[in-house]
């Protein structure tokens, strides 16, 4: 059974165009839910961890600026905007049960973006 | 955090055993090891967890080292499938939900 689901896989996104992504929690039990990015052939990043509906967080880096919000128990949303033409981006989202000694976590499938 | 060394390549062919090392020596007593792979166009898949001695499950095996500076994830019978970047990270759960993730080991198996 899936735990985690992100639609779609690829987006091709305008420069200058913001892009909001969704990640759909299928089990209540790992309440944990966080947004991670990756750029192409580098490590993947921990960018939010939100566990409450209505929790928010932005952060910018380089080459793109991130808000990350709670919206319900099972949904997280991400929009990405000023990202740097001709960047292949992958964020994906992860889930947990946020454990007092040991958490393992589990992640979507992923969202890759590419910026013309 | 401890920080961890992985091998950058491994290659092994379809039916053999695969050992994938992972050196901690600054692991805390508090944090756990995990190892997770990911094939490319997809998430991370956790793979296996322990905190000291030996743990299996039916997709691996790991050996812990008694002072637990050393982690060995073992992969029975290797497919193509298993192709994969391996990574291995320590943490604990104060650390929240953040995982850092390090290079890896990139896994190639031939026919």
């Amino acid at each position: 059974v899936t735990l985690l689901e992100q639609n779609p896989r690829w987006r091709l996104v305008p420069r200058g165009q913001a892009v909001n992504l969704r990640c759909i929690l299928k089990n209540s039990q790992y309440p944990w839910m966080s947004w991670y990015q990756q750029d192409l052939q580098k490590q993947l990043q921990w960018l939010f961890t939100l566990r409450s509906p209505g929790d928010k967080e932005v952060k910018s880096l380089p080459g793109a600026d991130y808000l990350a919000t709670r919206v319900t128990d099972t949904e997280l949303r991400l929009q990405v905007a000023n990202m740097s033409q001709g960047r292949t981006l992958y964020c994906t989202c992860s889930a947990g049960t946020g454990g007092a000694q040991q958490d393992t976590q589990y992640f979507g499938p992923g969202t890759r973006l590419l910026v013309l | 955090l401890a920080k961890t060394t992985q091998p950058p390549s491994m290659e092994a062919y379809e039916g053999q055993e695969v050992n994938v090392s992972c050196s901690h020596t600054n692991i805390a007593t508090s944090e756990y090891i995990y190892w997770y792979r990911q094939v490319p166009h997809q998430g991370p898949q956790f793979i296996i967890q322990g905190y000291k001695d030996y743990v299996v499950n039916e997709v691996a095996s790991l050996f812990i080292s008694a002072d637990r500076k050393l982690s060995t994830l073992s992969l029975p019978w290797v497919s193509l499938r298993d192709a994969a970047v391996y990574y291995c990270i320590v943490t604990a759960t104060s650390s929240g939900q953040k995982l850092v993730f390090g290079q890896g080991t990139i896994l190639k198996v031939y026919l």
